[in-house]
């Protein structure tokens, strides 16, 4: 199946600064890839849409400028949580989709981002 | 706006048994996909098995089948012969064929596998 991959899985960052998450397709190209966020227990939100060559589309209540989103190439992804606190602290995961029909979507192994 | 509701936090089942996990999922579209997707402790999502919606027959992938009632807006998850490593959270997800790839999930069952 194809693989999308995620990276890193684990980051500690100190408040206040940015941390850049990576998203790539391995072995196919994805013209959109999906960010979401998990707390413990809890299921996936949407965070945005990415679109290659053109701007995220953010679900409401997120912070576009906080988390910034850059889709450059079909096999990359990147989101970015600028001026990172506490409370940014949570696991997030991005997926890219395989194709209208079947529409199978295929998730990475998600970032757990600490902020001390 | 379509909404996917899995009533069930928690289940258990004794292992080598059959367990069945709950999903309902509100919507006007006629067209839609519907999905089963399993999170391990690792938290990688993994697709458990699909159903397109203009489908009557139910998908099947080993010991996993799902009852689909497209009236009720009900699609279920059956696992036959339980194992250990089926233990995770289950989310039941939703998609339209005319809201690109976006999917919506459920709250998630965690499912607990007695030896």
């Amino acid at each position: 199946g194809a693989v999308v991959s995620q990276h890193p899985s684990r980051v500690i960052c100190k408040s206040g600064t940015s941390v850049k998450i990576e998203c790539r397709s391995l072995d196919f190209q994805a013209t959109t890839m999906f960010w979401y966020r998990q707390f413990p227990k809890q299921s996936l939100m949407l965070m945005a849409t990415s679109n290659e060559g053109s701007k995220a589309t953010y679900e409401q209540g997120v912070e576009k400028d906080k988390f910034l989103i850059n889709h450059a190439s079909l096999t990359l992804s990147t989101l970015t949580v600028t001026s990172a606190h506490p409370e940014d602290s949570s696991f997030y995961i991005c997926s890219a989709g395989v194709g209208q029909v079947p529409p199978f979507a295929f998730f990475g192994q998600g970032t757990r981002l600490t902020v001390v | 706006a379509q909404t996917v509701t899995q009533s069930q936090p928690e289940m258990s089942v004794q292992e080598a048994e059959t367990v069945t996990l709950s999903c309902t999922y509100d919507t006007s579209e006629s067209d839609y996909y519907l999905f089963w997707y399993k999170q391990p402790p690792s938290r990688q999502m993994i697709l458990v098995i699909r159903q397109e919606a203009y489908k009557q027959q139910n998908a099947t992938e080993n010991r996993f089948s799902v009852n689909f009632q497209k009236a009720a807006k009900s699609f279920s998850l059956k696992i036959s012969d339980s194992q250990l490593g089926d233990a995770a959270m289950y989310f039941c997800a939703y998609r339209a064929v005319l809201y690109g790839n976006k999917l919506v999930f459920g709250a998630g069952t965690i499912l607990r596998v007695k030896s």
